[in-house]
């Protein structure tokens, strides 16, 4: 059972436009939700993190909008540039044995045409 | 410098042999991880250790196996019961389970002939 449900698959868009990455969670005990960035043949980095008592985080063009009654979360990429071509990963993490580790979303590849 | 390294970055093997996966940190942290990245797949965790001589299994262990005799190192064997193992495979680690940034390892891209 995927426990971080990621969208799109993939995603193309204009140099300076938006990127918007969508991720969709059940388990209600997620308290910590990240999102990595992953460059071709390297492995993910840290890219941006929120707690769910926030509805926004931001760290410069990178913002994550977080919805706690819905349970999803968002990442938005403003004024997206060629270097920002990527695979993206959502993901949640909880407490305790079960939880507390990462669960991945499946990744969104980004292309941003200059 | 402080990161982790994994080695090789690429590897080949014949079907039915197993193949052992390196994974080296100097940072010092306490839990180390092992996932499996295949397209469209996201990254699945194969096993995790949060201590020295300890270690449990993640989301699809089976046909994998690892040990963690020194906190720096944790090696994972691809056996050849994994039905499989042609697949990017990243190792990361955190200063403890509980905490929150992992860091990923540059990966090995293993295939399997």
């Amino acid at each position: 059972q995927q426990q971080v449900k990621q969208s799109p698959q993939s995603l193309i868009v204009q140099k300076g436009g938006i990127s918007i990455i969508n991720c969709a969670y059940e388990n209600t005990a997620f308290d910590y939700f990240p999102w990595y960035q992953q460059f071709p043949g390297k492995g993910p980095a840290l890219l941006i993190a929120i707690r769910p008592d926030v509805s926004e985080k931001k760290e410069g063009r990178f913002t994550i909008s977080f919805n706690k009654s819905a349970k999803q979360f968002s990442l938005h990429i403003m004024d997206s540039q060629p270097g920002d071509s990527a695979t993206y990963f959502c993901a949640a993490k909880g407490r305790g044995s079960t939880l507390g580790r990462l669960y991945f979303g499946r990744g969104t590849q980004l292309t941003v045409w200059p | 410098d402080g990161g982790i390294t994994q080695s090789p970055k690429y590897l080949f093997r014949k079907e039915g042999q197993n193949v052992t996966l390196s994974c080296e940190q100097n940072l010092n942290h306490d839990a180390m991880y092992w996932y499996r990245q295949d397209p469209g797949q996201g990254l699945r965790l194969i096993y995790y250790s949060q201590i020295v001589n300890d270690f449990q299994k993640g989301d699809i262990a089976e046909g994998y196996s690892v040990s963690r005799e020194k906190k720096e190192s944790f090696p994972l064997t691809v056996t050849s019961a994994q039905k499989n193992p042609t697949a990017f495979y990243l190792c990361a680690s955190s200063i403890q389970n509980s905490h929150l940034e992992q860091f990923f390892g540059p990966g090995t891209r293993l295939t399997v002939l």
